[in-house]
């Protein structure tokens, strides 16, 4: 079975850009979570979606979004980019809404915002 | 607030020999603990969690990690290494309080493990 899946694998973006990140969850997954992992730190969790709706968001400002689609697949969005915004996007999906669901990771997106 | 902590930015190995990645918690009520571990230019690939019951938990390619309440630590472990192993590992951290479900990370350790 496929794994979550992410494109475009690579992005370059100048300032004050628009970008958009695709995510489709592994079959049967109907939850997505999206995280940010700036080079040398751990991920940092921007939003969970579940059942299309949004379920959590991290500290991120208003110009990140997200949404979800009927066959569960997610966008995330970000607005008027800034040089910090280079970092490795990434996917994950559960199963459902549980707390104890296990997130499995897609490869991510790789956003160099110059 | 909820904070995982790991004390080593790097551990080395010889490989063959047992080797132990740290990592403590802090959150407000009981903790669902996490490891992922990363190779270069990849996602996070899923090693194991801990959820209730028994403080060994076993996960894939042969490692584990010991719940430790007391101590607040959920330490991943590997009866003897291999080269492959090599990587870079992260322990996460669900708070059952947190309705978003999101994982907390640190900020990862990694490991080397010299032939």
């Amino acid at each position: 079975d496929a794994g979550v899946t992410q494109s475009p694998t690579h992005l370059i973006k100048t300032r004050g850009q628009h970008v958009t990140l695709r995510c489709s969850p592994i079959s049967g997954h109907k939850s997505v979570s999206w995280y940010q992992q700036v080079l040398g730190q751990g991920p940092q969790f921007i939003f969970q979606y579940y059942e299309k709706e949004e379920r959590g968001r991290g500290n991120f400002p208003d110009r990140f979004s997200a949404r979800q689609f009927p066959n569960y697949s997610s966008e995330l969005n970000v607005n008027a980019l800034l040089l910090g915004d280079s970092a490795l996007y990434l996917c994950a999906s559960s199963l459902a809404d549980l707390i104890t669901d296990t997130q499995y990771f897609g490869p991510g997106t790789r956003l160099t915002v110059l | 607030a909820q904070s995982v902590a790991q004390p080593e930015d790097q551990v080395n190995v010889a490989e063959g020999n047992p080797l132990t990645v740290k990592c403590t918690y802090s959150v407000s009520g009981n903790p669902y603990l996490f490891w992922y571990v990363q190779y270069p230019n990849r996602g996070l690939q899923f090693l194991l969690k801990y959820i209730t019951g028994d403080n060994l938990v076993k996960g894939s390619y042969g490692f584990e990690a010991e719940f430790n309440k007391s101590q607040t630590s959920f330490h991943l472990k590997k009866p003897s290494a291999l080269v492959s192993d090599s990587a870079l590992y992260f322990c996460a951290v669900r708070d059952r309080m947190d309705s978003s479900y999101k994982l907390i990370f640190g900020s990862g350790t990694r490991l080397l493990v010299r032939p």
